[in-house]
């Protein structure tokens, strides 16, 4: 899966709990992302990440930041988990432009 | 990013070729087709992606139509493990991967 790793892989938490999730990548991309797929809603970009220290939001970043201080890690914190959060999280990466996406295995996250 | 549109769901016999469509009628002059498969909860695959001459890789084919409002992507041996949901993603190649991902065609491969 193109040296890409997602921890936990799954996760249940209660609401109001901060929950970090990890991806770790092996290929030195620039890019990184983090997509949510929920049922009817195909995937959805959180945020991204172009560089060390450089982010930017998506179409969904209500309740959540991110933060890379490495090239190979990118953080996704839901600060206050919420019930409307519970779903299945994507981590990406790309070399830049022009070049495809490759995708981690995911992490099922329940917010209880 | 142009729009896609795809049919739901869709039906191939085991060994043959299955066609699945995409229309991206506002489709611009520098903006790739790109096709991606999830199988069942896995994250999704990169398949093929072109923007205007016709693609073939291992996994599959990319036919564009000349005026590039629609393309087919094409699996020329479909197996049971093909089985997946396909999308059909148009974006620009530029500034990363921003894309958004529709609900996509299910492919049922059957035996």
């Amino acid at each position: 899966d193109a040296g890409i790793t997602q921890s936990p892989r799954h996760k249940v938490t209660e609401t109001g709990t901060p929950v970090t999730l990890r991806c770790h990548q092996t290929e030195n991309h620039r890019y990184m992302y983090w997509y949510r797929q929920d049922p009817g809603h195909g995937l959805r970009l959180i945020h991204y990440s172009y560089g060390v220290k450089d982010t930017d939001k998506g179409e969904v970043s209500d309740g959540y930041s991110v933060s890379r201080s490495k090239t190979e890690d990118f953080l996704l914190t839901l600060e206050s988990a919420t019930s409307s959060q519970t779903s299945v999280y994507f981590c990406a990466i790309s070399s830049g432009s022009g070049t495809e996406a490759f995708f981690g295995q995911g992490t099922r996250l329940t917010v209880v | 990013d142009a729009k896609t549109t795809q049919p739901p769901s869709m039906d191939c016999a085991e060994g043959r070729a299955a066609n699945l469509p995409c229309n991206h009628s506002t489709i611009s002059g520098n903006e790739y087709v790109y096709w991606y498969r999830q199988i069942h909860s896995q994250g999704p695959q990169y398949i093929i992606h072109g923007l205007k001459n016709n693609e073939t890789n291992e996994m599959a084919s990319l036919i564009i139509t000349e005026d590039r409002k629609s393309s087919t992507l094409i699996l020329p041996h479909a197996t049971l493990r093909d089985t997946a949901v396909y999308y059909c993603i148009v974006r620009l190649n530029t500034g990363g991967f921003k894309t958004i991902f529709g609900a996509g065609t299910r492919l049922f491969v059957k035996a």
